[in-house]
This record gives structure tokens, C-alpha cells and sequence, in this order.
């Protein structure tokens, strides 16, 4: 049972560079999420997906895309890195219940590296 | 946006301590999440809950809807306790926005 996955798990890049951070999960949850986390500000929304084809942005969408043609895919692309993008990025899943109530389950994290 | 705070930011205690982390938050939600990231590791989900009281071991979480604050305590406190502890709002549902919007987390370190 893989549950929710990230990769790559460590990533260094230069600015300016394009930059597609993965995440797959294996329970078909209907809703998945990019946070990213950063000392002094914590964890922070980037865009969130509540089903396939379906995306919203959050707190910190600018420089970021996303895009969900299956569930289980949540990829986030940075189209020109820089160095503010420099963060973990944690992807999180739920399944989707009316009312919203429920346990996020977070991936592993990416360590990214914008120099 | 709802405001998401935590106190204390850093905690440092004994072995055996009995640990109290607080969290106040500022518009309505419909659940609360407490999260648990040990360093360099992921996150890991400890409770979420809408009210009450819940308990896990050694861990108990309570909240006040009323009041907008909800605590973590650990009972008997363990080095392996020692980690960053994270609270997490979840917005009303049909509000149009969704996601966690997080505190800044409490570092505890349990010593022997």
C-alpha cells in the first residue's frame, strides 16, 4: 500500500529553469493539495484539486501551475524557478466526504533548491 | 482568512512533564487538525476534531468551538515525543475555498 508519494524527493535547480514536482496517490481520494513550507511562515497552500480537471489556487499560487487529468496525479510545476520558490513542498490528500471533515494525509515532502 | 495561532513557540521539558499546547484561531471552521513533524520527516496526522475531547495514548486534544481554542497535551512526556507540533483549520465546507491554513507550529523538546 504506497499511499501518497512524492519525487523526486530532493531537488536542486537554477533560476530560471522549469521544474515539475510529482505526487501520486493510490487511494483514488477525490481531493488533493500543494503546500509548501518555509521558516517564519509555516505551511502555506499553493493550489488544491478537488477532482480531475477541477483546480483552485490558494494562499501562494503565484509562479505555480498545476494540472490533474487522473486522480491520482497532482503534479506542480514551476515555470521559471526562483529563488523565493526555495522551500519544502508537501502534497496532501483526502478523500473527499461531504462537510469536509476529515484527515489530510501528507507525502514525504520535496526539498527544493532554487540557486 | 482565518488566523491561526500557537503557543508556546518553543517548549522545552523533562522527561515525565505533562505538555500543553495551545491553539486559537479566528473565524469559524469546521474541524481542527493537530499534526505531528519530527525533524527533516514528514507530517503526520494526530487528531482532527470538530468538538470535544479525543484521546490517543498518551495524547489528548480538546476544543472549544465557543471560544475558538483548542489544546494538546501529552501525558508522561517521552524523548520521542520531541518534535515540531502543528494546528490546522479546515474551512466551512460550500464556502468556496479549501485547504488546511496552518499555525506555525510549537518545537518541543523532551529531555531525558
Amino acid at each position: 500500500d504506497a499511499g501518497i508519494t512524492q519525487s523526486p524527493r530532493y531537488k536542486i535547480t537554477e533560476t530560471g529553469r522549469q521544474v515539475t514536482l510529482m505526487c501520486h496517490q493510490t487511494w483514488s481520494h477525490s481531493y488533493m493539495f500543494w503546500y509548501r513550507q518555509d521558516l517564519g511562515h509555516g505551511l502555506r497552500l499553493i493550489y488544491y484539486s478537488a477532482a480531475a480537471d477541477i483546480t483552485d489556487k490558494g494562499e501562494v499560487p503565484d509562479g505555480y501551475v498545476v494540472s490533474r487529468s487522473k486522480t491520482e496525479n497532482f503534479p506542480l510545476t514551476l515555470e521559471s524557478a526562483t529563488r523565493s520558490q526555495t522551500s519544502v513542498y508537501f502534497c496532501a490528500s483526502r478523500r473527499g466526504l461531504a462537510g469536509g471533515q476529515e484527515t489530510q494525509y501528507f507525502g514525504p515532502g520535496t526539498r527544493l533548491l532554487v540557486l | 482568512k482565518n488566523e491561526v495561532e500557537q503557543s508556546p513557540q518553543n517548549l522545552t521539558a523533562q522527561e515525565g512533564e505533562f505538555i500543553t499546547i495551545n491553539c486559537s484561531y479566528s473565524v469559524g471552521i469546521s474541524a481542527l487538525h493537530w499534526l505531528q513533524q519530527h525533524p527533516g520527516g514528514g507530517i503526520v496526522s494526530l487528531f482532527m476534531l470538530s468538538s470535544g475531547k479525543k484521546k490517543h495514548g498518551r495524547l489528548i486534544a480538546t476544543i472549544n468551538i465557543q471560544e475558538k481554542h483548542s489544546s494538546l497535551h501529552i501525558t508522561a512526556s517521552h524523548p520521542r515525543d520531541s518534535a515540531v507540533y502543528i494546528c490546522a483549520v479546515s474551512p466551512y465546507s460550500g464556502g468556496g475555498a479549501d485547504g488546511l491554513t496552518f499555525g506555525k507550529g510549537t518545537h518541543l523538546i523532551i529531555q531525558p
